[in-house]
């Protein structure tokens, strides 16, 4: 089954501890991006990755990473997570600049 | 401004209605439109491209107006199935995979 997973889908984390989620897509896509999404702000990218080893940040990239060694995964790290950084994230891949494929999501809460 | 905004709603409408959709954006040189759908608490999911000769897909019509910078969905007959809410997008001609998301108009479908 065609599909982008992301894991984990609920996380609970405290101020500065570092924290990973791992995206994968088993597509073959080349592209791949990173969403976080809050009320009222709808949808806001991150960083989107346009091949292996190619990254580029997105609208709100800020106290993000992500790095691309292999096409099938593109994680998320935050480095030190802040209570903003709370949110709903959605990774997604795309063959093509039309349409992308979702992830379920992840619910990142930071205390 | 937002480089894409939507219609605030919620539209609230019985079933059988017609409801029209608009979102506005401010790159005049923005090269790919969309409407994505999303349900609550789940990922947003491609409903169609939007082309300047307009596209139809059953009882959902999507029209693209350059000149004005406007783009607009149609759906005619709503069912109750049709409750979600509705997210314009739009890729910026950057050479990238930049892409915007408006913040969403929810739609609620009553019988």
């Amino acid at each position: 089954e065609a599909q982008v997973t992301q894991n984990p889908r609920y996380l609970i984390t405290v101020t500065g501890k570092k924290l990973t989620v791992t995206c994968s897509q088993n597509m073959n896509h080349e592209y791949m991006s990173w969403y976080r999404q809050d009320p009222g702000l709808g949808l806001r990218q991150i960083y989107y990755s346009m091949n292996v080893e190619v990254t580029d940040k997105g609208d709100v990239p800020e106290g993000y990473k992500v790095s691309r060694k292999e096409k099938r995964n593109f994680p998320l790290i935050l480095e030190s997570p802040s209570p903003n950084q709370t949110s709903l994230y959605f990774c997604a891949s795309s063959s093509t600049l039309y349409e992308q494929y979702f992830g379920p999501g992840t619910r990142l809460t930071v205390t | 401004r937002k480089e894409v905004e939507q219609d605030p709603g919620p539209f609230n409408v019985p079933e059988g209605a017609t409801v029209a959709f608009n979102c506005t954006y401010s790159n005049s040189a923005s090269q790919s439109f969309f409407w994505y759908r999303q349900d609550c608490r789940k990922e947003p999911k491609l409903l169609m491209s939007v082309y300047s000769s307009g596209n139809e897909d059953g009882r959902f019509t999507a029209q693209l107006n350059r000149a004005s910078q406007y783009i607009s969905l149609l759906i005619r007959d709503s069912k109750l199935s049709d409750s979600a809410t509705y997210l314009c997008v739009v890729t910026p001609n950057t050479g990238g995979f930049k892409t915007i998301f408006g913040a969403g108009t929810r739609l609620f479908v009553k019988a």
